[in-house]
Order: C-alpha cells, then structure tokens, then sequence
C-alpha cells in the first residue's frame, strides 16, 4: 500500500477554515485517498474519500492534486469538536483494510 | 452513534489467560473487520470477516482468532494473553455492496493485562 505523510500536530482558531496536507508521492493509479478522525476515547469516523477529483460532503472538502501525490483535508468552519486525531489513509480498489499511520492530531482553540 | 456495538467496553484479563470480544455490525452490512490500536498509535488491521469466513489477515499471531455468525455479528478471540495486547480493539462494519463504502466503527474494547 502507497504510504502517507502528515504532520504530527497542528492548531487551528474556532470558526476558521482547517486545511490538512497528507503527502502520498507512491500512490498508484487505483488506490483512493481516505479521510478518518478519531476523536478521544472514540473509534474512527470517515470523512470522506475520493479518486481524483475534488470531493465535498457535509464535514469536508477533499482536494487531490493533479498528479495525485498530495491531498488536502478541509473543515471550513473548525468548531472545538472538530479537536480529533485526522487519519489520511490510501487504499487499493481491491483492497478491504484501511491502514492507518499516527495521523495528524488537530486541536482547535476557542 | 454508528449503529456498531462493541462488549465489554473493558476489560482487565491475566497474562496467559484467553479473552473473547464482541461487536454486532450496523443494518444491513455484511462485513466485519477487527482493528488494535496500542496507546499513541493509529489502528491496525488484525482481520476481515466476510459470510463467516477469514477474508484477509493482517501481521498478526494464530493466537488471535474470530468468528462470523449468520447475523453478521463477530468475535475476536485472543488466546495466551501477553502484557503487549494491552490495547483498544476496535470493530467496523461493512457492506460488500460498494467496496468503497464507508466502514463504521464501533467505541471499542479497553483491554488490559496485567
């Protein structure tokens, strides 16, 4: 499986947009990008997934460049329970786990 | 809430001891798969079970083992417990409908050996 990069940790101010790089230079042409939080003492909740293009749900808004090697995660209104472990996980069509790696944890500040 | 149900939420078992963990899947989905998550560290994968059968394993020992029943709910079994399977064991739930749905997970399983 193609392997991801995120960093450790970031901040974001309450009511402001949160954008989340995950870096996946390796992915191949069948793999998706997926996108899930843990918030504490919870299990993991998907947010959203997407192949290439430009994808938006009620939580998120996926953006995968063009040659597929990097993806942003955005929460366009980060609220305090946005504060959450984010996982960027890449994932093979024909592949059933999800494998994650440490995440990036979130935290947002009133 | 996700509809993914796990038992106990903890748990404190005895080195060597075995252990049996329980999750029942949301309506309707088909598959189930089991995930430990060690303090700090994100999930991994331990199996899938598809029409109460093995459907894939990840890197870890026989004496980690499961069952699927006709209503879709599923076990994990974990024999001669050892002190590093201390850990949140999470389930998910599936349909094969659409390889790409999403999976929901349950609130998981605080286990602890001592």
């Amino acid at each position: 499986d193609a392997k991801t990069t995120q960093p450790p940790s970031m901040d974001c101010a309450e009511g402001r947009a949160a954008n989340l790089p995950c870096n996946h230079s390796t992915i191949s042409g069948n793999e998706y990008v997926y996108w899930y939080r843990q918030i504490h003492s919870q299990g993991p909740q998907y947010i959203i997934h997407g192949l290439k293009n430009n994808e938006t749900n009620e939580m998120a808004s996926l953006i995968i460049t063009e040659d597929r090697k990097s993806s942003t995660l955005i929460l366009p209104h980060a609220t305090l329970r946005d504060t959450a472990v984010y996982y960027c996980i890449v994932r093979p069509t024909n592949d059933y786990k999800l494998s994650f790696g440490a995440g990036t944890t979130v935290t947002v500040r009133a | 809430e996700t509809g993914v149900t796990q038992s106990p939420t903890h748990l404190i078992k005895t080195r060597g001891q075995q252990v049996t963990l329980r999750c029942s899947s949301q309506s309707g989905h088909n598959t189930v798969s089991w995930y430990q998550q060690a303090l700090g560290q994100g999930p991994q994968f331990i199996f899938q079970y598809y029409r109460e059968e093995e459907n894939g394993r990840g890197n870890f020992p026989p004496r980690f083992s499961g069952l699927q029943f006709p209503n879709y709910s599923s076990e994990l079994n974990v024999n001669a417990l050892e002190l590093d399977d201390s850990a949140l064991y999470l389930c998910a739930s599936s349909s094969d409908r659409d390889p790409h749905t999403e999976a929901f997970f349950g609130q998981g399983t605080r286990l602890t050996v001592v």
